[in-house]
């Protein structure tokens, strides 16, 4: 079946270093990608999406390119800030019709200043 | 994006009450709506698939009679923790499905005495 793999957290980055959080997926079909943030005692928040080979989702300085070829979906931001320290949740969409994600294991990200 | 309300964001019960939780679509009518538990440091487990005006949808190995959920309208899903013990204890979030997207709500801290 459908799944999303993370890289292992928790990742521990100074102020203003460049992150990478992998994430690779296996699926049947074409999925849908998303990317999103949980910060503590919230619920979840989309970060960025893309929806077919090839596109790059990006927001907040963070970004993602939908690779089908590495089946890969990493998330890059260039500059992190202490306000970054979150958790990230890679996830695939079932395009079958249920709308059902697969989620990865998130990633804790902690930024220091 | 979808904004996601839910209600309460902590409750603390005692062994063998019901408990309620309501989660709202605020900006747009949703025929599908997802509930999540989420453990301490880790991933969402996806518990039952909400749908306007028909039975929920559960996930093997949930009780669907005990945890009930009612979806009587396009913009309030509930739901209840029946006869709830300590193990019932977590983290319950909701999302709503616009296309192929979903957005969360924040979530909601149960606590069993």
């Amino acid at each position: 079946g459908d799944s999303v793999t993370q890289m292992e957290g928790p990742v521990t980055l100074s102020e203003e270093a460049f992150l990478t959080i992998n994430c690779t997926y296996t699926a049947t079909g074409y999925p849908s990608l998303f990317w999103y943030v949980q910060y503590p005692g919230e619920g979840l928040q989309l970060l960025l999406k893309a929806t077919k080979a090839d596109d790059k989702g990006s927001n907040k300085g963070f970004e993602a390119t939908y690779r089908k070829e590495t089946t890969s979906f990493h998330l890059e931001k260039g500059s992190v800030q202490v306000s970054d320290s979150a958790v990230y949740f890679c996830a695939l969409s079932d395009r079958g019709g249920t709308y059902k994600y697969i989620f990865g294991t998130g990633t804790r990200l902690k930024v220091l200043a | 994006g979808a904004v996601v309300s839910q209600h309460p964001s902590r409750v603390i019960c005692k062994s063998g009450t019901s408990v309620k939780i309501e989660c709202r679509s605020l900006d747009f009518q949703a025929t599908t709506m997802f509930w999540y538990r989420q453990f301490p440091k880790q991933s969402l487990m996806l518990m039952a698939t909400s749908n306007e005006g028909s039975k929920a949808t559960y996930e093997q190995g949930v009780e669907k009679d005990k945890f009930l959920i009612n979806h009587a309208s396009l913009t309030l899903s509930t739901l209840t923790v029946t006869s709830a013990h300590p193990e019932d204890s977590s983290f319950y979030i909701c999302s709503v499905t616009f296309t192929d997207t979903q957005y969360f709500g924040p979530g909601t801290r149960l606590t069993v005495l």
